[in-house]
């Protein structure tokens, strides 16, 4: 039950892109299309944006994307906003009825 | 609207006990299973424990094991008993529910979250 490997911080200007991996195992990320990322504003509970790899929950906006390739998923911003500033989430379903978060990654907005 | 709300927090000495409770409105809570998950001061989220809906499926992390047990009732409240608490049991304790009903693998991952209750254990 080893947290997920994310990277501590990404950045970028606003309108840019940025990308977050969450590195698992092919017992959790990579054995099952159940990865969900979650949004963690300072002080707040955490939101989900994105389940099953890829599916956006009504109301997130489509500059919100997700994807996986082996046992690495990731979270992509397109248009990158003001507002898009916190930390993420990554987790997976790991078997068994169990689940696992990744490190977790601060976005800063430039 | 969906309403999860989490109390019985507070502070309790190495090797006590605690329970907490999570209210739930909103939605059918008989008909979705209920996840336990913390978040140490600084620190990332961890998941700690799944119920099913009708309760009779739980599962938890290894470190807890044997210590915390959840349970359900009828009362739509979810309960996290917490025993032998341990200085790493120390975070801000989240319940959440999952996003599709019954008992599907495909939907079991966390949805909507409480706004948890803080667990400090220290002498």
């Amino acid at each position: 039950q080893s947290a997920l490997t994310q990277p501590p911080s990404v950045s970028g200007s606003p309108g840019q892109s940025v990308t977050i991996s969450c590195a698992g195992t092919t017992t959790d990320v990579g054995g099952y299309n159940y990865v969900s990322w979650y949004q963690q504003r300072p002080g707040k509970a955490p939101k989900l944006m994105i389940y099953d790899v890829t599916e956006r929950p009504s109301g997130v906006p489509a500059r919100f994307s997700g994807s996986k390739s082996g046992n690495t998923a990731s979270l992509t911003i397109s248009g990158l906003q003001t507002e898009d500033e916190a930390d993420y989430y990554c987790c997976s379903y790991a078997g068994t009825y169990s689940f696992v978060f990744g490190s977790g990654t601060t976005v800063t907005v430039l | 609207q969906v309403q999860l709300v989490e109390s019985g927090g507070g502070v309790v000495q190495p090797g006590g006990s605690l329970r907490l409770s999570c209210a739930a409105s909103g939605f059918n809570f008989n008909n979705y299973a209920m996840h336990w998950v913390r978040q140490a001061p600084g620190r990332g989220l961890e998941w700690v424990a799944i119920i099913s809906y009708e309760g009779s499926k739980r599962y938890y992390r290894d470190s807890v094991k044997g210590r915390f047990t959840v349970s359900r009732d009828s009362s739509n409240t979810l309960y996290l008993e917490m025993n032998n608490v341990r200085p790493d049991d120390t975070a801000l304790y989240y319940c959440a529910k999952v996003r599709g009903i019954f008992w599907f693998e495909k939907e079991l991952s966390p949805d909507f979250w409480g706004q948890g209750t803080l667990v400090t254990v220290s002498p």
